[in-house]
């Protein structure tokens, strides 16, 4: 079985730049989560989709993230404009709801 | 609000030695308590604890769960350099299939 995908692995940009990251999920996962996790601290839950439909966004910063997830399989997680305090490691996870959760490998994220 | 509490934030052994890291809780509609080790990026699982005085084994490392003080640990023994991680607790709630992270014990062993 597949894991799920990210990409980049690395990006670097500078402030006030954009940025976008992908998630591919395991095949038939309906649920996706985008976390955020700053260097020293836990991953804390930036958005969660169920299908293509947003659960629980409250913690996304929504004058600067978004994040889309077309016909409920591969998502998108926009930063635009980037900030010094968002260089962090962006993870991905799935799940096939109750039976655990699958993370990718993520993408780290400096803000220079 | 929902919340999970590791302790300690750090840890510092030397190889050999037995640790216990510790994770507290407080949510609502509790589904199951979960172990993961991260080392680079990406959190590994560990285990899944859902039924309150039942240890679950793996080599070395072992976890228990105790719901009516609402707290579990993870014990490792003969601990080896490869332990070196980050250790994560999270708890799975019943409510939209939520997942709340603590922020993690760093674990270093000395060789």
């Amino acid at each position: 079985e597949a894991g799920v995908a990210q990409s980049p692995r690395y990006k670097i940009i500078e402030k006030r730049q954009s940025v976008a990251f992908w998630c591919n999920p395991i095949s038939g996962h309906a649920t996706l989560y985008w976390y955020q996790q700053i260097l020293g601290q836990g991953p804390k839950l930036l958005i969660q989709f169920q299908n293509n439909g947003v659960v629980d966004d409250s913690q996304l910063p929504k004058d600067r993230f978004s994040a889309e997830r077309l016909k409920g399989v591969d998502s998108t997680l926009k930063i635009q404009p980037a900030k010094l305090e968002d260089s962090a490691v962006y993870l991905c996870a799935s799940s096939l709801n109750r039976y655990g959760y699958t993370f990718g490998s993520g993408t780290r994220l400096t803000v220079v | 609000e929902d919340k999970v509490v590791q302790s300690p934030l750090s840890l510092v052994v030397h190889e050999g030695d037995t640790v216990t890291l510790n994770c507290s809780y407080e949510v609502t509609n509790f589904r199951s308590l979960l172990w993961y080790k991260q080392e680079k990026k990406a959190p590994t699982f560990l285990f899944m604890l859902t039924s309150s005085g039942i240890e679950k084994k793996s080599g070395r490392l072992s976890s228990i769960l105790d719901k009516k003080e609402l707290f579990s640990i993870l014990n490792i023994t003969a601990t080896q350099t490869g332990d070196s991680a980050i250790y994560l607790c999270a708890v799975e709630t019943n409510r939209d299939d939520k997942i709340i992270f603590g922020k993690g014990t760093r674990l270093h062993i000395l060789p």
